[in-house]
C-alpha cells in the first residue's frame, strides 16, 4: 500500500497559484494518482488523476516526476472558493486507498 | 448522468442505540460502492467495500456491518453505537473496467452519538 505525504496547511492569496506537492515513495507499478477537494460538511470531489508526466483539466494541473515519488497539484489563479482540504491518493483498485490521510488544508485569502 | 444519495443528512443518537445509514446511485449498473468514515479534523478511512450485491469486505474491526440488498444500495449498519462512531460518514461509488477507478462522494449523514 502506497502511502502518502502531505503539508498539513498552505496558506495564499486570491490570483495566486499554488503548488501542493505529495509524497508517495513506495508507489507501485499499476498505481495512479488522484487528488480531491473536499469543503466542510461535503464529500470529497475529484479533481485531477494522472499516471506520469503531465496532466491538465479546466480546474488544476497534475505534474509527476518519471520517479513518480511525488506528484503536485497545481490550482492556477485560486481563489477564496479554493479554500478547502486537499487530498491525495493513490491506488489502483479497490481496498488499495485505504486511508485519504489528513489532506491539505488550503486557505485563500483575500 | 450518476447521482448517489445519503440519508439522513445529521443524525443524533444515544450510545447503544442501533443505526442504519442508507445510500443509493442511480444512473449506472453494478458499480463499486464504499463506505468512509471521517472523525472531526481527520482524513477519511475506508470502512467497507463491495464489489456486488452481497459481497462485503471489510477494512477494519469494528461494530458496524454494511449490507448490499441491491445493485445500487448500499447499507451501513451498527446494532450498538459507541461514541467514538461519531463521525461524518461518506458513501462513494466508482465503475468497474476503468483503471484507474475514481470514486464519486455523496453528501454524507453527520452522525454524533450522546
Amino acid at each position: 500500500l502506497a502511502k502518502t505525504t502531505q503539508p498539513i496547511s498552505m496558506d495564499s492569496y486570491e490570483g495566486q497559484e499554488v503548488n501542493i506537492t505529495c509524497s508517495h515513495n513506495n508507489i507501485a507499478t499499476n498505481d495512479y494518482i488522484t487528488w480531491y477537494q473536499q469543503f466542510p460538511s461535503q464529500g470529497p470531489r475529484f479533481i485531477i488523476q494522472g499516471y506520469k508526466t503531465k496532466v491538465t483539466n479546466e480546474v488544476a494541473s497534475l505534474f509527476i516526476p518519471a520517479d513518480r515519488k511525488s506528484s503536485t497539484l497545481s490550482l492556477p489563479r485560486v481563489s477564496l472558493s479554493d479554500t478547502a482540504v486537499y487530498y491525495c491518493l493513490v491506488g489502483d483498485s479497490i481496498g488499495n486507498m485505504l486511508t485519504f490521510g489528513g489532506g491539505t488544508r488550503l486557505m485563500v485569502k483575500p | 448522468s450518476q447521482t448517489i444519495h445519503q440519508w439522513p443528512a445529521t443524525l443524533v443518537q444515544p450510545v447503544g442505540s442501533p443505526l442504519s445509514l442508507e445510500c443509493t446511485v442511480e444512473g449506472t449498473s453494478n458499480p463499486n460502492l464504499y463506505w468512509y468514515r471521517q472523525a472531526a479534523g481527520r482524513g477519511l478511512q475506508l470502512l467497507f467495500y463491495s464489489v456486488g450485491i452481497g459481497q462485503i469486505s471489510s477494512e477494519v474491526p469494528q461494530n458496524l456491518s454494511a449490507s448490499r440488498p441491491q445493485d445500487r444500495q448500499f447499507i451501513l449498519s451498527s446494532k450498538k453505537l459507541l461514541l467514538s462512531d461519531s463521525g461524518f460518514y461518506l458513501c462513494a461509488w466508482s465503475v468497474l473496467g476503468q483503471p484507474e477507478e475514481t470514486q464519486y462522494f455523496g453528501p454524507g449523514t453527520r452522525l454524533l452519538v450522546l
